[in-house]
C-alpha cells in the first residue's frame, strides 16, 4: 500500500478556501485516493474519492496531479464546523482495509 | 443516511476483566471493522469481517477477539482487559461497489478505560 504524507496542521479563517495537500509518491495504478475527516468525539466521515484528474461533490473538490503522486483536497468557504482532522488514504480497488495515518489538523478561526 | 451504532459510549473496566464492545449497522453492508484510536497513532485496524460468521485479523489483533453473529452485529471482545487497551474504539461498516474501494461509515466511538 502507498504511504501518504500530509502537513500535520493548517489554519484558516472562516470564509476562506482551504487546500490540503497529500503526497503519495509510490501510488500504484490499482490504487484510489480517499479523503475522510474526523471531528472530536466522532468517527471519521467520508468526504470524497478519486482516481485521476478532478472530482467534485457537494462538500469538496479533489485535484489529482497528472502523475497521480500528489492530490489536493479543496474546501470552499470553510466554517467553524470544518475544523477537523483530514485524512488522505490511498488504497487498492477492492481492498478490505483503509489505513489511516496521522492526518492534517485544520483549525478554523472566526 | 448510513447508520452505525456503538454501545456503550463509555466503559470503565478493571484489569483482568472481560469487556464486550457492541456494534450494530442498519446499512446492510457486508463488511465491518473495529479500529482503535490513540493519540499519535491515528486509527489502527484490530479485526474485520466480510460477512456473518467471518472474522479476520487486522494489524493489531493481539488481546482482542471478534464475533460477527449476523449481518448487522459485530462485537469486539477483550477477554482479559489490560490498561494498555485503554483507548477509543470505532466500529465501521463498508460496502464495495462502483469505482474504487470501500466507503466506510463509522460509529461515534466507545471510550474504554481499563484501571
Amino acid at each position: 500500500l502507498a504511504k501518504t504524507t500530509q502537513p500535520p496542521s493548517m489554519e484558516a479563517y472562516e470564509g476562506q478556501e482551504v487546500n490540503v495537500s497529500c503526497s503519495h509518491t509510490n501510488i500504484a495504478t490499482s490504487e484510489y485516493i480517499y479523503w475522510y475527516r474526523q471531528v472530536p468525539h466522532q468517527g471519521p466521515q467520508f468526504i470524497i474519492q478519486g482516481y485521476k484528474d478532478y472530482v467534485v461533490n457537494e462538500v469538496a473538490s479533489l485535484f489529482i496531479s497528472a502523475d497521480r503522486k500528489l492530490s489536493t483536497l479543496s474546501l470552499p468557504w470553510v466554517s467553524l464546523r470544518d475544523a477537523a482532522v483530514y485524512y488522505c488514504i490511498v488504497t487498492d480497488i477492492g481492498s478490505w482495509q483503509l489505513i489511516f495515518g496521522s492526518g492534517t489538523q485544520l483549525t478554523v478561526m472566526p | 443516511e448510513a447508520a452505525v451504532t456503538q454501545s456503550p459510549r463509555n466503559k470503565v473496566a478493571v484489569t483482568g476483566g472481560k469487556v464486550t464492545l457492541s456494534c450494530n449497522q442498519t446499512n446492510n453492508h457486508n463488511n465491518m471493522y473495529w479500529y482503535r484510536q490513540d493519540t499519535g497513532h491515528g486509527l489502527r485496524l484490530i479485526h474485520y469481517s466480510y460477512g456473518a460468521g467471518s472474522t479476520e485479523k487486522g494489524d493489531i489483533p493481539d488481546g482482542y477477539k471478534a464475533s460477527r453473529p449476523s449481518q448487522e452485529n459485530f462485537s469486539l471482545i477483550l477477554e482479559l482487559a489490560t490498561p494498555s487497551q485503554t483507548s477509543v474504539y470505532f466500529c465501521a461498516s463498508g460496502r464495495t461497489g462502483g469505482a474504487g474501494a470501500e466507503t466506510l461509515y463509522f460509529g461515534s466511538g466507545t471510550r474504554l478505560t481499563v484501571l
